[in-house]
């Protein structure tokens, strides 16, 4: 079956650098996209890769391996409204969406 | 700009009645989705449409449909509401098919008693 896994939660430092990782076993692979979910809004696009490795924009950089079936999202100098949920998910061959539950990102001043 | 607009915001409705939720976007963009969203899962895709007049079934189709008559309006209904399909619903859109960026609308929170 298809499935990708992330950290249910994490919890970081206002001013600090976390890195949520997500690793992925799907049938085909043709992209990777983080999206932000803040709580009771909709997801909202960040970054997208579809070759192996960093896409950087802004505070925000996105690495991808496709032979480890491997991605992370790294989040710099955090700021309190980076409180969110941070949503992998993957394009298969079929170019259908295959999601992620989610990371919850809990920042402490 | 709206870009995807969702009706209604939130609602209860009795089991066994008929809902139809709304999704509207502005954007011209060809492919358009719906998803529920339940705490502790992923987004989980119930139908999609990659162009005006056609539609698909995603991972979990059954209890809703879904039209798409023309290229802004994409709605799905619930023709017998059960306690299960209480949710929050998403509608979202991108340009086209495939590895697209998807724009989310605001969502629908359905409460089904």
């Amino acid at each position: 079956g298809q499935n990708i896994d992330q950290p249910t939660e994490m919890t970081a430092t206002e001013g600090a650098i976390v890195q949520i990782n997500c690793t992925y076993q799907t049938s085909g692979f043709n992209g990777l996209f983080w999206y932000q979910q803040h709580a009771g809004e909709a997801p909202t696009f960040l970054s997208y890769n579809v070759l192996d490795g960093l896409e950087e924009k802004g505070r925000f950089s996105s690495f991808l391996s496709r032979s480890k079936g491997y991605s992370y999202l790294l989040l710099k100098e955090l700021q309190m409204k980076d409180s969110a949920s941070y949503l992998c998910t993957v394009t298969d061959s079929n170019y259908q969406l295959i999601w992620g539950a989610g990371t919850k990102l809990i920042i402490k001043p | 700009i709206a870009g995807i607009t969702q009706a209604p915001t939130s609602q209860i409705l009795a089991a066994g009645r008929r809902m139809t939720l709304r999704c509207t976007q502005d954007m011209r963009h060809n492919a358009m989705y719906w998803y529920r969203q339940d705490l502790g899962l992923g987004l989980r895709l119930i139908h999609y449409s990659n162009t005006a007049g056609t539609t698909g079934k995603g991972e979990v189709p059954d209890g809703y449909s879904v039209s798409r008559a023309n290229t802004d309006d994409f709605p799905l209904t619930l023709a017998s509401a059960v306690p299960s399909q209480t949710s929050v619903y998403f509608c979202a859109s991108s340009e086209g098919q495939g590895a697209e960026t998807q724009y989310f609308g605001p969502g629908t929170r359905l409460l089904v008693l």
